[in-house]
């Protein structure tokens, strides 16, 4: 089955760049897309086939896609964004694949 | 805007059956994938399966023996069973509509499914 590897938690100061990564064998290869989940929500994708963002979703969130490694950048964060962030990719064998999730918090 | 309103019930006993309807408002269950995901209390997403609104299914390979997914287009409902449940199967679990790729724009509000005697 496809596994897709998260870092547990990533911690950052505001207004400092958040990076948050996702790996998986060959992940440059699939599309991938982000969730975000602020505590008790559900989830919302912030960044879609890698680097398309869905409307109403702040610029300050980007996505990049290369390798082994994906990448959910979160610029000038603020105390909103802390949550968990998901990487998602669609595998021929596995179908819908999760990454185990990433806690961001917001110094 | 297309709505999902999850229903069932929140307690099954082990070894029975888990079943929960979503049903779609303000839009179409045409032309989309609709996901079921569940997520265990503390834990991260885990995806179950995906049906397209033609009755098609895939399955999460390590569920597939014990779920089934159904559509009713003339009802605009979505349904999930899962069998011989236990205490594993306790979770929080959301109907998404998608694509086939796994993202997804819409979800319902989540049902906490807990599996006791």
């Amino acid at each position: 089955s496809y596994v897709l590897t998260q870092p547990p938690s990533v911690s950052v100061a505001p207004g400092k760049t958040a990076r948050i990564t996702c790996g998986g064998n060959n992940i440059g290869s699939k599309s991938v897309h982000w969730y975000q989940q602020k505590s008790g929500q559900v989830p919302v994708v912030v960044v879609y086939y890698d680097s398309d963002r869905p409307s109403g979703i702040p610029e300050r969130f980007s996505g990049s896609n290369s390798g082994n490694t994906a990448t959910l950048t979160i610029s000038r964060v603020e105390a909103e964004d802390e949550a968990d962030y998901y990487c998602q990719v669609w595998d021929s064998n596995s179908g819908v694949v999760f990454g185990g999730g990433t806690k961001l918090t917001v110094l | 805007q297309v709505q999902l309103q999850q229903s069932g019930p929140g307690l099954v006993k082990p070894s029975e059956t888990l079943s929960l309807t979503c049903t779609v408002s303000g839009g179409s269950i045409g032309s989309y994938y609709w996901s079921w995901i569940r997520q265990p209390p503390g834990k991260g997403l885990e995806w179950i399966g995906y049906i397209y609104y033609s009755g098609s299914t895939t399955y999460n390979p390590s569920l597939k023996r014990r779920v089934t997914l159904s559509v009713d287009t003339s009802k605009n409902q979505l349904s999930l069973k899962l069998n011989s449940v236990t205490a594993a199967d306790t979770a929080m679990y959301y109907c998404a509509r998608g694509t086939y790729y796994g993202d997804t724009d819409s979800w319902g509000q989540g049902t906490l499914v807990a599996v006791s005697s």
